[in-house]
């Protein structure tokens, strides 16, 4: 089947960009999505990317499609301690319905 | 407040011992889906549905069974359950599935099985 990668683990200071990366195996992916998990809790959607766009801002959050390189990226400007967290990256391709998701990158922030 | 309701958050049973875990979503969404998340491994589908009396199965279905009698709700139904079902179990609902849409998700059920 298709396959999403993610780093299982990613640390930072607080004040610093994170930036969490994601490749995925399957060229007719049309939505790449990244949720959080914090935790004790459920996933929750933070942005999404169409497969036709390279970047997508929101915020403080900053998200880049390679499409030929299949790798997508999510910056974190100014990273909180709020931040910690798990992220999920997720890829939905044309005709499916059903999300594949990444094992999920752990986030921490220390002070 | 639009949500997905699972219950119960916390459940540790005995091996054999049928149990059901409810998921509610008030959000009038078509798609609904199970997930299991384990240390290492991620999330993985167990079972999906399109819509009501419509459900497929997903990347681990073995063990599991679930039903789509009414939109709103998609029961989760171990009917032996036995300890490698130790696991967090999400439940999801999307509007039409995938796309711009993204799902939203309940906020869990860590059962034990002993």
């Amino acid at each position: 089947g298709e396959d999403v990668e993610q780093s299982l683990f990613l640390s930072v200071r607080e004040g610093d960009s994170s930036v969490i990366n994601c490749t995925y195996t399957d060229s007719s992916s049309t939505y790449l999505y990244w949720y959080k998990q914090e935790p004790g809790a459920g996933l929750q959607l933070l942005t999404y990317i169409f497969s036709n766009m390279d970047m997508k801002q929101d915020q403080r959050l900053t998200v880049l499609l390679n499409k030929k390189d299949k790798h997508l990226s999510l910056r974190i400007a100014d990273t909180q301690t709020g931040d910690s967290a798990i992220y999920f990256c997720a890829e939905i391709s044309g005709g499916s319905y059903i999300p594949t998701f990444g094992r999920g990158t752990s986030l921490i922030v220390h002070p | 407040e639009a949500q997905v309701t699972q219950n119960p958050r916390y459940l540790i049973t005995v091996t054999g011992k049928k149990l059901t875990v409810t998921c509610s979503q008030n959000m009038n969404h078509e798609y609904m889906s199970w997930y299991r998340q384990d240390p290492g491994l991620g999330l993985r589908q167990i079972y999906y549905s399109m819509n009501v009396e419509v459900t497929d199965k997903g990347d681990v279905p073995e063990g599991y069974k679930v039903s789509r009698k009414e939109k709103r709700n998609f029961p989760l139904i171990l009917e032996s359950p036995s300890p490698n079902q130790t696991s967090l179990y999400f439940c999801a609902s999307s509007l039409r599935g995938g796309a711009n849409y993204g799902y939203t998700f309940g906020s869990g059920t860590r059962l034990t099985v002993v």
